[in-house]
């Protein structure tokens, strides 16, 4: 089966640098997908990555190894707002969209 | 504001009401979903609206039932449903559909809860 994982709960603390990590089995690979979604609102896109290697947008950077099966999200100087859960989705060699369950983020003063 | 409008936001029905919830989305978007979001579970898709025909259904009961008028409208009628379908029901959009749906632009849900 399809499956991809990523961890149920993360701790940091403002100010500080966090990474999310998301492991991936499906059928093929045509890209992933990061979600950032706050409490009782709506999921929204963080980044998308197709090609091997880091992407960059201010303080989030977003990692794949396509060998590995393996993304990963990096958060820095992390703000309180920044607390939300943060989705990890990949698109299997039908264009189907898999999703993980999220990783919620606590950040703490 | 993602561009994506849903309503209501919250409610509460019983088993044996019959209800609707509504999207809207202002994108120009050709694609449209429902997706049942459930606590520490992954997304669910449910349907899949491309260009006003569904091109998804995932095996999911009949007592959820799609209704696309258009490109921009996307409705999920609901009745006689189980306790176990509490959720939140997200929708959303996309440019297309047809080698996968890209980025998505979500509403903010409806939190269905059924006693």
């Amino acid at each position: 089966g399809q499956n991809i994982d990523q961890p149920t709960e993360m701790t940091a603390t403002e100010g500080a640098i966090v990474q999310i990590n998301c492991t991936y089995q499906t059928s093929g690979f045509n890209g992933l997908f990061w979600y950032q979604q706050h409490a009782g609102e709506a999921p929204t896109f963080l980044s998308y990555n197709v090609l091997d290697g880091l992407e960059e947008k201010g303080r989030f950077s977003s990692f794949l190894s396509r060998s590995k099966g393996y993304s990963y999200l990096l958060l820095k100087e992390l703000q309180m707002k920044d607390s939300a859960s943060y989705l990890c989705a990949v698109t299997d060699s039908n264009y189907q969209l898999i999703w993980g369950a999220g990783t919620k983020l606590i950040i703490k003063p | 504001e993602t561009g994506v409008t849903q309503t209501p936001r919250h409610l509460v029905m019983g088993m044996t009401n019959k209800k609707s919830l509504k999207c809207e989305q202002h994108l120009g978007h050709n694609a449209m979903y429902w997706y049942k979001q459930s606590a520490k579970k992954p997304l669910e898709l449910m349907f899949v609206y491309s260009l006003e025909e569904r091109v998804e259904n995932n095996s999911v009961p009949s007592r959820f039932s799609p209704e696309c008028p258009n490109s921009s409208h996307l409705f999920l009628h609901l009745h006689t449903l189980q306790p176990e379908d509490s959720a939140l029901y997200l929708c959303a959009s996309s440019q297309d559909w047809d080698r996968g749906p890209g980025e998505l632009f979500f509403g903010e849900g409806s939190r269905l809860t059924v006693l």
